[in-house]
């Protein structure tokens, strides 16, 4: 079983364009979190959750919103999509905040 | 704040070559030390880890000492091979994070050639 799982895991689309990713996590964990990996790998820590409520906001255009519906799931909206936003875009989750993280296999996301 | 600094890549070697990928970092206290691995095309796996000074983390045949008097935890491996090639990432949970969660270096690129 995929301990943490994202779909779509290739997205590609116009700009201008609201679209969504989805995170899912088995292993129990309290926290979850969003990171952007640019093309040269720098890892950029987005937003996290514990257990729903939002921990960290980091400098993110508003754009971008994410949604916790449980403490097992947690989504990315972006809208009004634009060039740089292409990216890949990784899921974690880890029990407390200071805890090693398990990630996502990645969403590759292009914007054209 | 806390902050990891990694050697800049890509670094290129030969199979069975002997590999050290550096790093040293900036933290208060004694943070936990991680090193993760990102294979093409996946997301970062945990490599090895070590939480106090002296703990040597080892898996898969690499090795990673927490060294507090340099504020090092540098990567080795004896004998590397295609497989591992990979960016490597070092990370550390501070000692007295709060809701601070990892901080992680920049990556390093490596790439082994038969």
């Amino acid at each position: 079983d995929t301990a943490v799982s994202q779909t779509p895991k290739y997205l590609v689309t116009q700009m201008g364009n609201d679209k969504s990713i989805k995170c899912e996590q088995n292993l129990g964990h309290d926290t979850m979190y969003w990171y952007k990996q640019d093309s040269k790998k720098f890892l950029k820590i987005m937003f996290s959750y514990n257990n729903k409520e939002l921990i960290i906001n980091e400098t993110v255009p508003n754009r971008f919103s994410p949604k916790s519906p449980d403490k097992a799931h947690l989504n990315l909206h972006i809208n009004s999509l634009e060039l740089g936003d292409s990216a890949v875009y990784f899921c974690a989750s880890s029990q407390e905040v200071r805890d090693e993280q398990f990630f996502g296999p990645g969403t590759r996301l292009t914007v054209l | 704040g806390d902050s990891v600094t990694q050697m800049e890549g890509p670094v290129t070697l030969s199979e069975e070559a002997f590999l050290t990928i550096n790093c040293t970092y900036t933290a208060t206290g004694y943070p936990s030390l991680f090193w993760y691995v990102q294979y093409p095309g996946e997301g970062l796996q945990l490599l090895l880890k070590a939480t106090k000074a002296d703990d040597k983390g080892s898996n898969k045949g690499f090795e990673a000492t927490y060294r507090k008097e340099t504020t090092s935890f540098h990567l080795e491996k004896g004998s590397v091979q295609v497989s591992d090639s990979a960016v490597y990432f070092c990370a550390l949970s501070a000692a007295n994070s709060g809701n601070t969660p990892l901080v992680f270096g920049k990556g390093t690129r490596l790439s082994v050639i038969a």
